[in-house]
């Protein structure tokens, strides 16, 4: 069965950074695209950051281009994210998640929160 | 940026009974069309990728269809566990978008 966990999120202040960090298991994790998807409090889905399997393919929300940088470490099936210059607007449950044929999201980790307040 | 607009915001209906929801596209996404399922304080689920094709594991109560700009996601009889909130998403152009979501609830 995949297995995605989430760690690393938390309360941190406005521009300030934070890392987060997935576990993959269950599949061969080089081998796929992943990405982070995140949800605000009580909102919708907002695609955040696309990266593929050999790391070579990235691709980023406008509303994080520049600021946040996704990676992954195969030799670990880890993916993180980068988060720096944080925002107020950034809040929310921060998702990876196992992409499919690059188009959509066929497995997801329990999500980790992400709060960006003073 | 490709808009996608879920109707509608909420579909109130009984156990049993047919859920129709649509996604409209701003522009063709042609089937590159997925829906999800999620419900309170758990993460998305995929139900149906390409418009029409089901994810492992999904009842064939669920189908999708369309292509080009309108989609459908059908729950041909609803199971009390098929209450929840319903997503779309495209998958034809950078960014990634979401559609607002339709709640799928109790009458």
């Amino acid at each position: 069965d995949v297995q995605l966990l989430e760690s690393g999120g938390g309360l941190v202040q406005p521009g300030g950074s934070l890392r987060l960090t997935c576990a993959a298991s269950g599949f061969t994790f080089s081998n796929y695209v992943m990405s982070w998807v995140r949800q605000a409090p009580g909102k919708g889905l907002e695609w955040v950051s696309t990266l593929s399997g050999g790391s070579s393919t990235t691709y980023y929300a406008d509303s994080v281009k520049g600021r946040f940088t996704i990676s992954r470490d195969n030799s670990e099936n880890t993916l993180y994210l980068q988060m720096n210059s944080l925002r107020a607007e950034d809040t929310a449950v921060y998702y990876c998640a196992k992409v499919l044929l690059w188009r959509s999201f066929d497995s997801w980790g329990q999500g980790i929160l992400v709060t960006v307040s003073s | 940026e490709i808009v996608l607009t879920q109707s509608p915001a909420t579909l109130s209906l009984s156990p049993g009974e047919r859920a129709t929801l649509s996604c409209r596209a701003s522009q063709s996404v042609s089937d590159s069309l997925a829906w999800y399922q999620q419900k309170p304080g758990q993460a998305p689920r995929l139900l149906i990728y390409d418009a029409s094709n089901r994810a492992t594991g999904i009842p064939a109560r669920f189908s999708g269809g369309g292509s080009g700009t309108d989609f459908t996601l059908t729950i041909s009889s609803l199971e009390p566990e098929d209450f929840a909130v319903y997503f779309c998403q495209q998958g034809s152009s950078w960014p990634l978008t979401f559609g607002g979501g339709t709640k799928v609830e109790i009458k």
